[in-house]
């Protein structure tokens, strides 16, 4: 079975700095999707960022950039910059070419310190 | 385009009475997943719906049970209501592959006294 771990219950940033949230995951498969979603307080959770593994190149989109370790098994975020509107929970999620079933880790809590 | 719609926001029931929540997906989308996220399990995938069939289906006792009509709009129902189902249940669409990105709803909270 397919498992996501995120270490880090809580990660706090100052703002303007840079935060990597860490994520690893395990899996037999070669073809897979993974993905960091957040979900502000409000509770909508929204995709940040996403990656396919058969790409070597890093994912980047604007602030948000990931750092994936496919031998590793190691798909970690870094959020440049960061504002007080990235404070949320933020969860690492993994799925396969052919299954909606998405598995999340339990998510990292995420403050932004004025 | 209006996101991920899904009805009602906040529900109260007591144990053993049965609930119907419902979900609305993006226009076009033609696939709904359904997830459970409470405190203590975190977000775990319930059941997936393509045009009408479940396709997919998580490990969740067989009181959870979905369903999804013509147009994509999806309803989960749980009956004989437990403590234990006290939760946030979000729902999530997508295209069919290849597009893979899952839009999510705000979800229901759902209490259980």
């Amino acid at each position: 079975a397919q498992t996501v771990t995120q270490s880090q219950p809580e990660m706090s940033v100052q703002e303007a700095e840079t935060v990597t949230l860490s994520c690893t995951y395990d899996t037999s498969e070669s073809d897979y999707y993974l993905f960091w979603y957040k979900q502000p307080p409000s509770r909508q959770m929204i995709l940040v960022i996403r990656q396919e593994a058969y790409k070597q190149q890093n994912a980047t989109e604007n602030r948000f950039s990931v750092n994936f370790q496919k031998a590793a098994k190691s798909f970690s975020l870094k959020i440049s910059d960061s504002q007080l509107g990235d404070a949320a929970m933020y969860f690492c999620a993994y799925r396969t070419y052919n299954n909606n079933d998405m598995r999340f880790g339990a998510g990292t809590r995420l403050t932004v310190k004025p | 385009k209006a996101g991920v719609t899904q009805t009602p926001r906040y529900l109260i029931k007591t144990r053993g009475q049965q609930v119907t929540l419902s979900c609305s997906p993006i226009s076009g989308h033609r696939s709904v997943s359904w997830y459970q996220q409470t405190p203590g399990q975190g977000l775990q995938f319930l059941f997936e719906y393509f045009s009408e069939t479940q396709r997919n289906k998580g490990n969740f006792p067989g009181r959870f049970s979905g369903r999804q009509f013509s147009n994509s709009r999806s309803e989960m129902n749980v009956s004989t209501l437990e403590l234990g189902d006290s939760a946030l249940y979000l729902c999530a669409s997508s295209f069919e592959q290849p597009y893979n990105e899952q839009f999510f709803g705000p979800g229901t909270r759902l209490t259980v006294l």
